[in-house]
């Protein structure tokens, strides 16, 4: 069965600097998907960034960015020029794609505090 | 912009009681899930359905159910809540065929208290 790790429980981050997640994750697929989602405090979990494991270039969405290292298996998030409103729990997730119906493993999560 | 709706953010019930928890997709996905959230437990998937009147066991299936009758609609059900199964509850849809296919859409949750 696929594993998603996510070995920091809480990060915190200076507004206006650079703060990394982590997640590993544990899967003999060659083809499939990557996910990091947002809960914030209202917890409406809200898609951030995704990456399809076929494709080498690492994706991006404005201020958020993942690396991607599939032989390494991990898929660490990127937050550029931190936000207080970027406080919140994320999770990352893992998706077989192929007949798996659209079943995402999540890892644990990672508490993310902004300080003004 | 796809809406996952659920019926309640609250709920507050006793032991033994019947408990529905109800979840409306608009954008026609083919895909629902329920997962329960726990601290420190992440997300985990109680079931899922890939088709009207289709389910599958998730990794936590006991003392729930669902049902599935229209593809909008999927519904939770705890047979005879118990107090282990307080927890906040997330609703989820994702398509299998369009191109953000396998991403899930979650509703805001239904916060349950089982007294």
């Amino acid at each position: 069965a696929q594993t998603v790790t996510q070995s920091q429980p809480e990060m915190s981050v200076q507004e206006a600097e650079t703060v990394t997640l982590s997640c590993t994750y544990d899967t003999s697929e060659s083809d499939y998907y990557l996910f990091w989602y947002k809960q914030p405090p209202s917890r409406q979990m809200i898609l951030v960034i995704r990456q399809e494991a076929y494709k080498q270039q690492n994706a991006t969405e404005n201020r958020f960015s993942v690396n991607f290292q599939k032989a390494a298996k991990s898929f660490s998030l990127k937050i550029s020029d931190s936000q207080l409103g970027d406080a919140a729990m994320y999770f990352c997730a893992y998706g077989a794609g192929g007949t798996s119906y659209g079943k995402l493993t999540f890892g644990q999560g990672t508490i993310l505090t902004v300080h003004p | 912009d796809v809406k996952v709706t659920q019926s309640s953010r609250y709920l507050v019930k006793r032991t033994g009681e019947k408990v529905f928890l109800e979840c409306v997709q608009d954008m026609d996905h083919e895909n629902m899930f329920w997962y329960r959230q726990d601290p420190g437990l992440g997300l985990r998937l109680i079931y899922f359905s890939y088709d009207v009147k289709m389910k599958e066991k998730g990794d936590i299936p006991e003392g729930y159910s669902v049902s599935r009758e229209k593809k909008e609609r999927f519904s939770l059900i705890l047979e005879s809540a118990s107090t282990n199964q307080t927890s906040m509850y997330l609703c989820a849809s994702s398509s299998s065929t369009a191109g953000d296919r396998d991403t899930q859409y979650f509703g805001p949750g239904t916060r349950l208290t089982v007294l």
